[in-house]
């Protein structure tokens, strides 16, 4: 059971550089979210999903789009990266709201 | 504004001491607050409180919730190396599906 599967692990961009960060459950949960961790402020919620086919923003949505297709796979866009988006980025899913979320090992995300 | 705020920010303590960690919440609509511990990777679940005066225990680990007071404490007692890492807090919103967390406090057990 792999549970949240989060990739790529690391990665590297320069500034105006688009990339897609994908998150796989397989534990047939229909909410997901896309978290941020930076030094010192905590987990913030950039996007989130509560079933397939729909998406809603969270606290820091700018710069930032998700998609999520398929009910296993939420996807987390940067449209045009900035310094300002490196951090560490957390996927997360749960059967319903009000039960624990299970976390991906996150992304660690480098925008020179 | 809705805030969660943990305290302290860190601590170093020597195994085999006990420690409490604080976790104090702001928030509009409560529904439960959560613990997290959080290693080199991957926040893992530890607790959910919903109801006050209620402690919810696992092994070394427990936690209580007061709602008067607006906050809730995690104690591990007979701390082990193994027990280093940031542990966080989060309140679940009643309005919407949303956690809003607190910055964490990082734990570092010496031997």
């Amino acid at each position: 059971n792999a549970g949240v599967t989060q990739t790529p692990k690391f990665r590297v961009l320069k500034t105006g550089q688009s990339m897609t960060l994908l998150c796989a459950q397989d534990m047939n949960h229909e909410y997901m979210y896309w978290y941020r961790q930076d030094p010192g402020m905590g987990l913030r919620l950039i996007h989130y999903s509560v079933g397939e086919g729909t998406t809603a923003k969270g606290e820091v949505p700018d710069g930032y789009n998700v998609s999520r297709l398929k009910k296993q796979n939420f996807l987390l866009g940067l449209e045009s990266a900035a310094p300002s988006q490196t951090s560490v980025y957390f996927c997360a899913s749960t059967r319903d709201s009000n039960q624990p979320q299970h976390f991906g090992d996150g992304t660690r995300l480098s925008i020179l | 504004e809705d805030k969660v705020v943990q305290s302290p920010l860190s601590l170093v303590v020597h195994e085999g001491d006990t420690v409490t960690l604080n976790c104090s919440y702001e928030v509009t609509n409560f529904r439960s607050l959560l613990w997290y511990k959080q290693e080199k990777k991957a926040p893992t679940f530890l607790f959910m409180l919903t109801s006050s005066g209620i402690e919810k225990k696992s092994g070394r680990l427990s936690s209580i919730l007061d709602k008067k007071e607006l906050s809730s404490i995690l104690n591990i007692t007979a701390t082990q190396t193994g027990d280093s890492a940031v542990y966080l807090c989060a309140v679940l919103m009643d309005s919407n599906y949303q956690l809003i967390w607190g910055a964490g406090t990082k734990l570092i057990i010496k031997p």
